[in-house]
């Protein structure tokens, strides 16, 4: 099955600065990764995916990028703001098939300093 | 609210209990997931139905643990004969295969306290 690793496991910056998550997969068939936000005791909620005929996608402050023939792809933020703060899951699935499950990563502890 | 609900939001149950969850989708996905989620990990794939049916369930799933979607809306979680490794967040998610997004969009879920 599907096996993502997510690094770093923390990361602290400080405001304004950007941040960096790197992930990667096993299943060369998957297809479809997304990263989703998690605040303390609230849902995890998605912030931007790509899927595997692109290499890049922004949306604001936020990209990502897919390297497909590395297995890996990873969540750019620029311009961090403390409400930046949070845990960062990548994920992965094979998106379309019959299977649309998600496999995370363990998550990344953003925190972004004032 | 139009997102996806689950209820109850916390249970606290004893060691041998069972425990039903409930998950309500954004209205008219048709694709509905259980996952579970432990303190400093990501979401764990549990199973996930498409209408009612019932199409894959992991291998992390016991035979206590029983999940439905009866009318292709709605679904029930149930872990019968709690135990304290089944202590986690149950989370449910939802998402609509007709538009060819692969967007799932999660509850807030339900955490399971076993003591």
């Amino acid at each position: 099955g599907e096996n993502v690793e997510q690094h770093p496991s923390t990361l602290s910056v400080q405001e304004g600065d950007s941040a960096v998550i790197k992930c990667t997969y096993s299943d060369s068939a998957s297809n479809y990764f997304p990263w989703y936000k998690q605040e303390l005791g609230k849902r995890p909620q998605l912030i931007i995916d790509i899927r595997s005929n692109v290499g890049e996608k922004k949306d604001q402050r936020i990209a990502v990028t897919l390297n497909k023939t590395a297995k890996h792809f990873s969540l750019h933020i620029t311009e961090t703001q403390p409400e930046d703060s949070a845990v960062y899951f990548c994920a992965a699935s094979r998106g379309g098939g019959s299977n649309y499950k998600l496999t995370f990563g363990k998550g990344t502890l953003l925190t972004v300093n004032p | 609210d139009t997102g996806v609900s689950q209820d109850p939001r916390h249970k606290i149950t004893k060691r041998g209990q069972n425990v039903t969850f409930r998950c309500d989708p954004i209205s008219e996905h048709n694709r509905l997931y259980w996952y579970r989620q432990t303190l400093g990990q990501g979401p764990e794939f549990l199973t996930y139905f498409q209408n009612e049916a019932q199409l894959e369930k992991s291998r992390l799933l016991s035979d206590r643990f029983s999940a439905e979607r009866p009318k292709g809306s709605f679904s029930t979680l149930e872990i019968q004969r709690t135990e304290q490794g089944d202590s986690a967040m149950y989370l449910c998610a939802s998402s609509s295969v007709r538009d060819r997004t692969y967007e799932q969009y999660f509850g807030p879920g339900t955490r399971l306290t076993v003591t």
